[in-house]
């Protein structure tokens, strides 16, 4: 079953504490994204990366940190210096260089700061 | 970057009546304009798209136009139903080649559309 899979679905992390959020796909794209999404704020980008060991810092970056090791994987790091961390986090990813850059995003992250 | 504006927030309508959502936005070389779909919980879905080199496409009820002069483009349901009801996102991009800082999505904030049966 190809796609794009995030996870965990739910997540509580504590005050202070660093989180990290996983997504996979196996659709062989190139280009991998993570949005946040809070209500009446439309989808924000936190970081993303078009290509192996390389990444760029999207509109809210701060607080965050991500990895791109291999193609299939884009993990985010929420860290204790983001400060307002609960929201819905959505990954994505689309093929570079091609005509068709339909992105398609996994079914998101909840994470709640307790 | 790009600026994208999306019109009206949220859009309630009668269940067989048309809804229509408006986008507009400011780098005048992004050529590739997607519509996403967002049920309640779920992720966003790409329901209809457009490209710079054409005015218009229907897919069923769905159509989207697109006016390059004027930096806008709409997003038009017909005959909507029940199963309607969701956030609808516009975005717009510069499709470009491997490597390069173009592909990237610039999303609206997105239009709450209730249908009343």
């Amino acid at each position: 079953d190809g796609g794009i899979t995030q996870s965990p679905k739910y997540l509580f992390r504590k005050e202070g504490q660093n989180v990290t959020l996983s997504c996979e796909q196996n659709l062989n794209h190139d280009a991998m994204y993570w949005y946040r999404q809070d209500p009446g704020q439309g989808l924000r980008l936190i970081y993303y990366s078009q290509i192996v060991n390389d990444f760029q810092k999207g509109d809210i970056a701060e607080g965050y940190s991500v990895s791109r090791e291999k193609k299939e994987s884009f993990p985010l790091t929420v860290t204790s210096a983001q400060k307002n961390p609960t929201a819905f986090y959505l990954c994505a990813s689309s093929q570079q260089g091609s005509a068709n850059t339909e992105a398609f995003f996994g079914q998101g992250t909840r994470l709640t700061v307790v | 970057g790009e600026n994208v504006e999306q019109h009206p927030s949220t859009l309630s309508v009668q269940e067989g009546d048309s809804a229509v959502i408006k986008c507009t936005y400011s780098d005048s070389a992004s050529n590739y304009f997607p519509w996403y779909k967002q049920e309640l919980g779920k992720r966003p879905q790409l329901i209809i798209d457009i490209r710079s080199n054409v005015g218009e496409k229907k897919d069923q009820r769905i159509a989207v136009t697109l006016n390059k002069t004027a930096k806008h483009f709409s997003l038009h349901i017909t005959e909507t139903q029940p199963e309607d009801s969701a956030v609808y996102f516009c975005a717009a991009s510069k499709t470009g080649n491997r490597g390069s800082t173009l592909g990237r999505l610039y999303f609206g904030r997105g239009t709450q559309l209730t249908v009343w049966p």
